[in-house]
């Protein structure tokens, strides 16, 4: 079964509006890590941020905030007035605390932010 | 600056032969993974390694193999055996520890054809 879920295969928006990227995961695990990564065209993921299952506050980062819901196993990222640099593709992973080396990946999110 | 170095950025492949995909850390880092990504989809785990001298398989090791003889190298071979092998390859490492998963670090990539 497909660990994590990202529906959205592709958005665009255009530049200042915001925008939602849905991730959605599944686990047995109670105690487990949450990740977003950015992939721009170079290539490289950049890691965003770690959540942890016993931490449900939402985070603000700049223009970047994470919604966690353990209620709906959802682990949502948010972008405030997007950016040209914001566009790439997006993944989320989770990690089980009994298996710390294994990544679970979502299939990623494309964002296209237009001038 | 720390960081995780790949090399070839880019590499082709001839129908029989073995390539080597290098990845190097300075991170001090004591596991290091290695991905494959195809266009349109999530990363998948080919191998990974949590200490010297020591690696498992992961969801598609078919086809490839790996060493470890040092902390900071994790070179991937793809073989004649992988009858697939065009891909972008991400090398990644992170910190060991068993009660905290950490986030994995990434590598620039290296995009694999076959001549």
């Amino acid at each position: 079964a497909q660990k994590v879920t990202q529906a959205q295969t592709e958005i665009s928006v255009v530049e200042k509006e915001d925008v939602t990227l849905d991730c959605v995961y599944e686990t047995r695990d109670t105690t487990y890590y949450l990740f977003w990564y950015k992939q721009p065209p170079s290539g490289e993921l950049v890691f965003l941020i770690r959540r942890n299952s016993f931490d449900e506050q939402n985070e603000i980062s700049g223009r970047y905030s994470w919604n966690f819901q353990k209620s709906t196993s959802s682990f949502n990222f948010t972008i405030t007035a997007s950016q040209v640099v914001d566009s790439a593709v997006y993944f989320c992973a989770l990690s089980e605390a009994f298996n710390f080396n294994k990544f679970y990946f979502g299939s990623g999110t494309k964002l296209n932010v237009k001038p | 600056d720390g960081g995780i170095t790949q090399s070839p950025k880019y590499l082709f492949r001839k129908e029989g032969q073995n390539v080597t995909l290098s990845c190097e850390q300075n991170l001090n880092h004591d596991a290091m993974y290695w991905y494959r990504q195809d266009p349109g989809q999530g990363l998948r785990l080919i191998y990974y390694s949590q200490i010297v001298n020591d690696f498992q398989k992961g969801d598609i090791a078919e086809g490839y193999s790996v060493s470890r003889e040092k902390k900071e190298s994790f070179p991937l071979t793809v073989t004649s055996a992988q009858k697939n092998p065009t891909a972008f390859y991400l090398c990644a490492s992170s910190s060991r520890t068993e009660f905290s998963n950490q986030p994995q670090h990434f590598g620039d990539g290296t995009r694999l054809s076959i001549l």
